[in-house]
């Protein structure tokens, strides 16, 4: 079955320095990886995904994540954090082959930006 | 930019009424998903719809729950009769095609009193 951990429920940075929020998945075949974001009150939003093309996947906002299957890990990083990068962060795998399926989320990392 | 839409934003209700939770997919999406979130707790998946019948649901799912395309556009989710425990965040989602990227609306609030 496919999981994700999420190492860290809260990470604290100030302005302008680097982000790394904490994933580590589990899965049975080559997955589908995300990571969606949430603002307070909003939606899910999606931040990037990998599907097995580059291992480095930019996104949004400056985000990127590095799959590395060596380590079955999928961390998300920013060289800069903003104030509007506070939020919380789902690192998500698709719990089937072809993506049509599940998605399963994992626990969360609320990240706070301080001034 | 096209976006999953949800109605209504927040709901309220008394313990043992039905509600309809309403979706409006992204018009060339054929996958549709329901997803809850409980306060405090991770997005937790609750049924998959593709080609008018349920593809998969979760534990969660019971004979308390349906799900509905009534029309082409609207994806519903009904709670027959509702417990304390439904109080939770309902998120839908549609996905264009099994090699695409599921779009989740922006949740209703669901509070059972």
């Amino acid at each position: 079955a496919q999981s994700v951990t999420q190492l860290d429920s809260h990470v604290s940075v100030s302005e302008g320095t680097p982000v790394l929020l904490r994933c580590n998945y589990s899965s049975s075949y080559s997955p589908s990886l995300f990571w969606y974001v949430q603002h307070p009150n909003k939606g899910l939003q999606l931040l990037l995904k990998y599907t097995s093309a580059a291992t480095l996947v930019k996104g949004i906002n400056g985000f990127e994540a590095e799959f590395k299957k060596s380590e079955t890990s999928f961390h998300l990083t920013k060289p800069s954090a903003h104030m509007s990068d506070a939020a919380e962060y789902f690192c998500v795998v698709s719990a089937t082959y072809n993506q049509g399926g599940k998605l399963i989320f994992g626990q969360g990392t609320e990240l706070s930006v301080k001034p | 930019e096209p976006e999953v839409t949800q109605t209504p934003s927040h709901q309220v209700t008394q313990m043992g009424q039905e509600v309809i939770l309403r979706c409006v997919p992204i018009s060339n999406h054929l996958y549709f998903y329901w997803y809850r979130q409980i306060l405090g707790q991770k997005v937790e998946f609750l049924v998959s719809f593709y080609n008018n019948e349920i593809s998969e649901k979760s534990e969660i799912f019971d004979d308390q729950f349906s799900v509905e395309r009534p029309d082409g556009s609207n994806f519903t989710l009904k709670i027959r009769s509702t417990k304390l425990e439904d109080s939770a965040m309902y998120f839908c989602a549609s996905l264009q095609g099994i090699q695409e990227t599921q779009y989740f609306g922006p949740g209703t609030r669901l509070l059972v009193l």
